[in-house]
């Protein structure tokens, strides 16, 4: 069974960094797929962030492309964000997630979610 | 980037009725690369269907996907207690993968 877990601090102070990392198990992340990150805002619907492949490709969506580094670690298994210059408007709740098929979806295993929250 | 539009809003239904939503893009989808997920209250979502009309791994027959181009709907055919949820759909044929903005299926 293949297994996402977001950690990463749930308060960021707006236009600081946010940083979260995915902790993937039960799936080596070499094998293949593109492994992304997807954002809800309170009351909201979805919003793709962006994914990257095992050989460090990425795609991002432009809405966010300045601010947005996603990166993958195969030695730990991880994958991460990075999300700079923050503001309330980031304030969301963050999902990990396997793309099972092209650079942005169909999405088959999410991570269960963290909410971050941009506060001073 | 391509817009979806999800209708209705919401959708007042009994367990045992048959539900149908619509998602319609703004442009055509790409080889009919348009998903829907479910998501209860505080979970994540759960892939439903892709590819338009394949039902992922362990979903029900009772959720069904059809159309293409700009226009798609997922049915169910006789709703249970535990698919009052919310649905959206998902275009992933064009980057970014854009998302409709939810029906919210309710008793």
């Amino acid at each position: 069974q293949v297994l996402l877990q977001e950690s990463g601090p749930g308060l960021v102070k707006p236009s600081e960094t946010l940083s979260l990392t995915c902790s993937v198990s039960g799936y080596s992340i070499p094998s293949g797929f593109y492994w992304g990150w997807v954002r809800q805002p309170p009351g909201k619907g979805l919003e793709w962030i962006g994914s990257v492949y095992h050989l460090g490709n990425t795609f991002h969506n432009p809405s966010l492309q300045s601010r947005v580094t996603i990166s993958v670690d195969t030695s730990r298994n991880v994958f991460s964000l990075k999300l700079n210059s923050v503001t309330a408007a980031d304030t969301a709740v963050y999902y990990c997630a396997r793309v099972a098929g092209s650079t942005t979806g169909p999405i088959d295993v999410w991570g269960q979610g963290t909410m971050v929250v941009v506060s001073s | 980037e391509i817009v979806l539009t999800q209708s209705p809003g919401t959708l007042a239904l009994s367990p045992g009725e048959r539900a149908t939503l619509s998602c319609r893009a703004s442009q055509s989808v790409n080889s009919d690369f348009l998903a829907w997920y479910q998501q209860n209250p505080g979970q994540a979502p759960r892939l439903l269907i892709y590819g338009a009309s394949t039902r992922a791994t362990g979903i029900p027959d009772r959720f069904s996907g059809s159309g293409s181009g700009t226009d798609f709907t997922l049915t169910i055919s006789r709703l249970q207690p535990e698919d009052f949820a919310v649905y959206y759909c998902q275009q992933y044929g064009s980057s970014p993968g854009t998302f409709g903005q939810g029906t919210k299926v309710e008793i």
